[in-house]
């Protein structure tokens, strides 16, 4: 199992639609998880972290879920320049309970059209 | 700009040469991480820095590849006896890491390498 999963899209959505990814990771003892951004050959961009408790900044809500081992990602009234990958991106922790470096998963593709 | 800068933004080079990449991070940054990326995949985990010290390097990194961080400021990547296989995004990346901080990472614009 890869340490990190998603469907890699393309999600094809109308503008103002709702869209949701899934991201599960294989090492339970995973401590840290956030959401990348990476437009068309551009670097990724930190989207947003992903807190136990879940949170939400603006139209964006991102969620943990560690008993099943995955993250969410909500996108409400999504626009034309939503359109991008989102990246997955989780801390493991390693053998001898140091922090990891940090994994990405390969992305899932979103495409908002008028 | 005082954002996570790399250079060359592109390197096209002969198979069997040697090429060197440069990143400079975010001052007050103390890690710094190499990434590589290849077209519809996710960034890959090359190495990373704590200050001068590298601490992690991936089964990825062969030993044509070398990382250093000498006075713990920029960073250096070499690819000796490039492959085909080696074309791709070199992506350098900077956190200030803490047991206080979320660690998040500011990426460079990466280097494009193609190796003909």
């Amino acid at each position: 199992r890869k340490e990190v999963e998603q469907d890699p899209g393309p999600f094809n959505v109308p503008e103002g639609a709702t869209v949701a990814f899934n991201c599960t990771y294989s090492n339970s003892a995973s401590q840290s998880f956030f959401w990348y951004r990476q437009d068309c050959r551009k670097e990724p961009k930190l989207l947003m972290s992903v807190y136990s408790s879940g949170n939400e900044d603006g139209r964006f809500t991102a969620q943990l879920n560690r008993a099943s081992q995955y993250i969410s990602l909500l996108i409400r009234d999504s626009k034309l320049s939503d359109s991008a990958t989102y990246l997955c991106v989780v801390i493991p922790m390693n053998y001898g309970g140091s922090q990891g470096n940090l994994i990405f998963g390969k992305g899932t593709k979103l495409s908002v059209k008028p | 700009d005082t954002g996570v800068s790399q250079d060359p933004r592109h390197k096209i080079t002969k198979r069997g040469q040697n090429v060197t990449f440069r990143c400079d991070p975010i001052s007050e940054h103390n890690r710094l991480y190499w990434y590589r990326q290849t077209l519809g995949q996710g960034p890959e985990f090359l190495t990373y820095f704590q200050n001068e010290a590298q601490l992690e390097k991936s089964r990825l990194l062969s030993d044509r590849f070398s990382a250093e961080r000498p006075k713990g400021s920029f960073s250096t990547l070499e690819i000796q006896r490039t492959e085909q296989g080696d074309s791709a995004m070199y992506l350098c990346a900077s956190s200030l890491a803490s047991r206080e901080t979320n660690e998040k990472l500011f990426f460079g614009s990466g280097t494009q390498l193609s190796v003909l």
